[in-house]
């Protein structure tokens, strides 16, 4: 069974101080995991996935196949980053293909304080 | 490109109704997907469909719920004889057939509310 878990539910931070969002994975094969932002009133978008290895908005995330993490990091933490934060893991087949069902941790919701 | 689309975004219902959510995907996206999202938890995995095929319905409860992709037309997503217990955001995404394309754009969801 594959499972995401995300300890914190809610996290607040300074502008301009560090931030992690927290996510850790429990699935049997080799996972896919994103990053996905929701903003006050927006629709759910990708923020990033881990095989692109890229920084968007100047979060990061590194999968840790060890500790099973892909915790979301940012450096300098910006008011506008200030939203809900939900890490997930895509796995699942159909007539042996690999499709992206995704399994959600229950979210954090970030906010930067001025 | 207008993005996955979801309607109606706002649905009432008293219990015993039935809830009719539909979704159209992006243009050139023949996947669909569909979550469901309790109060205060995450979204759940409910349905895996193509056209005109359910690939993947593990996550859909056993009765009153079903969900079809036609070749012509929105994905829609059907609750028979609604309860309380329904009352979620109801989200549709959709992605394309590629392989290594395989990100999900997601609507911005139907919140049903059982009276």
């Amino acid at each position: 069974a594959q499972r995401v878990t995300q300890p914190e539910k809610l996290l607040s931070v300074f502008k301009g101080a560090p931030v992690e969002l927290k996510c850790n994975y429990s699935y049997s094969g080799s996972p896919e995991l994103f990053w996905y932002v929701q903003y006050s009133r927006q629709r759910l978008q990708l923020l990033l996935r881990h095989i692109s290895r890229e920084s968007i908005k100047g979060f990061t995330a590194d999968l840790n196949k060890g500790e099973t993490s892909f915790h979301l990091k940012k450096p300098f933490a910006q008011e506008e980053d200030s939203a809900m934060y939900y890490c997930a893991l895509s796995g699942g087949y159909a007539g042996g293909t690999s499709y992206g069902k995704l399994t959600f941790g229950q979210g954090t919701i970030l906010t930067v304080h001025p | 490109n207008a993005g996955v689309m979801q309607n109606p975004r706002h649905l009432v219902r008293r219990r015993g109704q039935e809830a009719r959510l539909r979704c159209s995907p992006m243009k050139g996206h023949s996947h669909v997907y569909w979550y469901r999202q309790l109060p205060e938890e995450g979204l759940k995995f409910m349905v895996y469909l193509q056209k005109e095929n359910i690939i993947d319905e593990s996550g859909m409860p056993k009765e009153r719920f079903s969900a079809e992709f036609p070749k012509e037309g929105p994905s829609i997503l059907r609750i028979q004889q609604v309860v309380r217990g329904d009352s979620a955001a109801y989200f549709c995404a959709s992605s394309t057939e590629e392989v290594g394309q395989e990100t999900q754009y997601f609507g911005p969801g139907t919140r049903l509310l059982v009276l």
